[in-house]
């Protein structure tokens, strides 16, 4: 079975801290995937990678890096935490190669206070 | 880039009813079309998808339709039951590009007993 977790389901950080979301995929997937999930907003691109130490900008990039040592491992980094950075956010992973269906995380709900 | 927009936002149909959702793409080039579901709590999984070189595509209750020269895809539900509330989200890419999928910004579907 598929599967991909994510380190946390809630966490609370106050502003200026910097926070770590963990991702982790068991399918030996070759991309992975950061959005965030806002109402109304969709899912919006945060960074991807297609491979270990490769990384490429999404849509909404701003105030987030990442980090891929490992294939199965993508980390999410918020250097100084903002409240509008507050949302859900929702890791991914897909096969590549042709194939585009993406496996997600269940989510990390952050709330910056 | 690509840009999907997905109507209606919120949308309540009676059980046994159908119900519809549409997205509009803006790049004409996009060539892949998936849609997924996201019950409360739980995260997005693929439920159908459909390539440009078919206009119709069905799965039990549910089916997509597509058209190229409107650049528009739509998602039907037939016989709706209860499990079908839930937010649904489009996306398209253009497959074999540098290019990620691009999501709408989500139906929220639900289904009265």
């Amino acid at each position: 079975d598929v599967k991909v977790t994510q380190s946390s389901r809630y966490l609370v950080k106050r502003t200026g801290e910097k926070v770590f979301l963990e991702c982790v995929q068991d399918m030996d997937h070759e991309n992975m995937f950061w959005y965030r999930q806002d109402p109304g907003l969709g899912l919006r691109l945060i960074y991807f990678s297609y491979d270990v130490k490769m990384k490429e900008k999404g849509d909404i990039p701003e105030g987030y890096s990442v980090s891929r040592e490992k294939k199965e491992r993508f980390s999410l980094i918020l250097e100084s935490a903002s409240t509008n950075q507050t949302s859900m956010y929702l890791c991914a992973s897909s096969f590549g190669s042709g194939s585009y269906e993406q496996y997600f995380g269940p989510g990390t709900r952050l709330t910056v206070t | 880039g690509e840009n999907v927009e997905q109507h209606p936002s919120t949308l309540s149909v009676q059980e046994g009813d159908s119900a519809v959702i549409k997205c509009t793409y803006s790049d004409s080039a996009s060539n892949y079309f998936p849609w997924y579901k996201q019950e409360l709590g739980k995260r997005p999984q693929l439920i159908i998808d459909i390539r440009s070189n078919v206009g119709e595509k069905k799965d039990q209750r549910i089916a997509v339709t597509l058209n190229k020269t409107a650049k528009h895809f739509s998602l039907h539900i037939t016989e709706t039951q209860p499990e079908d509330s839930a937010v649904y989200f489009c996306a398209a890419i253009l497959t074999g590009s540098a290019r990620q999928l691009t999501f709408g910004s989500g139906t929220q579907l639900t289904v009265l007993p």
